[in-house]
């Protein structure tokens, strides 16, 4: 199975300032690595898909890249519905093993 | 507008058996893999298990294998998941989600269905 491990585990930010998380695989695969974001109750949201696809309607603000075994999510200029916990999930083997989550949180 | 919406989750014993439902709307259900996902309370998500457009191929995680069965109607747009000899760890939201039809994933996702496995 490959191990999905995202970092940091959760992250303190403001308003207005450009955020990175990282997800970083136990082995290469192609590039079916997906980013959701979920909203404490809800279900999560698919915000880029195949590492860089920006889904329908998402704000530009959200990015996605990298390649092999390394890859980020951006966000440019925080917003204040941003706040949210993060998960990346690579869809290139079964299992579809998801990142543990990265809990962005207001400095 | 792609709707999924779950049923059947509730408390169950350990031991028991359960099966859960979704029902989906807005799309061409017969043309689209579908997963189901969980998320035990205060947990990250878990992939659990995925059925091809005509129910001929499905994947399970390890965790589920032997114990849970995926299936679907496609005559009545209908998803499912039969969950048998249910423990405590199996206690979660199941979400169902539709796979992604540009590349493998998910792209739509329920609201979920809590199942709580104790006695």
């Amino acid at each position: 199975d490959i191990q999905m491990t995202q970092s940091p585990s959760s992250l303190s930010a403001s308003v207005g300032d450009r955020v990175t998380i990282t997800c970083r695989a136990s082995q290469t695969f192609n590039n079916y690595l997906n980013w959701y974001q979920q909203k404490p109750g809800k279900a999560p949201k698919l915000l880029i898909y195949a590492a860089s696809s920006l889904q329908t309607g998402v704000p530009s603000r959200f990015s996605g890249s990298g390649s092999g075994t390394d890859f980020t999510l951006t966000i440019s200029s925080l917003q204040p519905e941003d706040f949210a916990t993060y998960y990346c999930q690579q869809s290139d083997s079964v299992p579809h093993t998801f990142g543990q989550g990265t809990k962005l949180e207001s400095k | 507008e792609v709707q999924l919406v779950e049923s059947g989750g509730g408390l169950v014993q350990p031991g028991r058996s359960l099966r859960l439902s979704c029902a989906a709307s807005g799309f061409s259900f017969s043309d689209y893999w579908m997963h189901w996902v969980r998320q035990a309370p205060g947990k990250g998500l878990v992939w659990v298990s995925r059925i091809s457009p005509d129910g001929s191929r499905t994947d399970y995680a390890d965790s589920v294998k032997g114990r849970f069965t995926i299936s679907r109607d496609n005559a009545k747009n209908t998803l499912y998941l039969q969950m048998n000899s249910l423990t405590a760890e199996d206690t979660a939201v199941y979400y169902c989600a539709r796979g992604d039809n540009r590349v493998p994933g998910i792209d739509y996702w329920g609201q979920g269905t809590l199942v709580t496995v104790s006695s």
